[in-house]
């Protein structure tokens, strides 16, 4: 299976520690997304990557989150003091810039913050 | 800002039937409409997607109708079955970056 990867699939973590979550694309996808999903909403925008640079960030993207794609393969998300707020799914997504225009998800990091 | 909106959050279906979900649009830009499928604790998986150059596409039991002039777009599922029993989420994207996602609706196919 050579689908969007993404753990851990579920973290539980106490309010105030740090999480990470990792996103491996679909091959060769240049295009990365992260997005974020509560209950009863749709997936909101959070950043996305083309290659190793990071493009556009969302406003919902505190100063304490911070995304990296240093090789323009994996990325990983990171939270810093994570608040009750945080708790959610996040999504990785990937596409290829030159392909249809249609992104493809991960199964997503569920997130707990206790 | 929501510039997709679906304005149902759930929707119940016989088995067999049609089901027709729903999604308006504010944004003229968008030109590509898409809809995935999630079930609960997954990632939403694309289903179908149409361009603004068209107003209607067709995948097996799927079919997505694009009316431009009302902003508008809909998806049928015909027949439905209990597999489909999930949460739809329609999406735009007008080139760039980003696609915008609606809320879902929660269709439950009844066996």
């Amino acid at each position: 299976d050579t689908g969007v990867s993404q753990n851990p699939r579920h973290k539980i973590t106490k309010r105030g520690q740090n999480v990470t979550f990792r996103c491996d694309p679909i091959s060769e996808h240049n295009r990365l997304y992260w997005y974020r999903q509560t209950l009863g909403q749709g997936p909101e925008f959070l950043t996305y990557f083309q290659n190793e640079a990071q493009l556009e960030k969302s406003r919902l993207l505190s100063d304490r989150f911070s995304a990296e794609r240093p090789k323009g393969s994996f990325s990983t998300l990171e939270i810093q003091r994570t608040e009750q707020g945080d708790s959610a799914m996040y999504l990785c997504a990937s596409r290829l810039l030159q392909g249809r225009n249609t992104i493809y998800f991960g199964e997503g990091s569920w997130l707990t913050v206790v | 800002d929501q510039q997709v909106k679906q304005n149902s959050p759930s929707l119940s279906v016989q088995e067999g039937r049609i089901s027709i979900l729903n999604c308006d649009y504010t944004n003229s830009m968008f030109d590509y409409f898409l809809w995935y499928k999630k079930y609960p604790a997954e990632g939403p998986t694309f289903l179908i997607s149409i361009s603004s150059i068209k107003d209607k596409n067709e995948d097996g039991r799927f079919t997505v109708f694009l009316n431009k002039s009302a902003k508008h777009l809909s998806l049928h599922i015909v027949p439905s079955q209990p597999g489909d029993s999930a949460v739809y989420f329609c999406a735009a994207f007008k080139g760039g970056n980003q696609f915008y996602f609606g809320t879902g609706t929660s269709l439950t196919v009844i066996p």
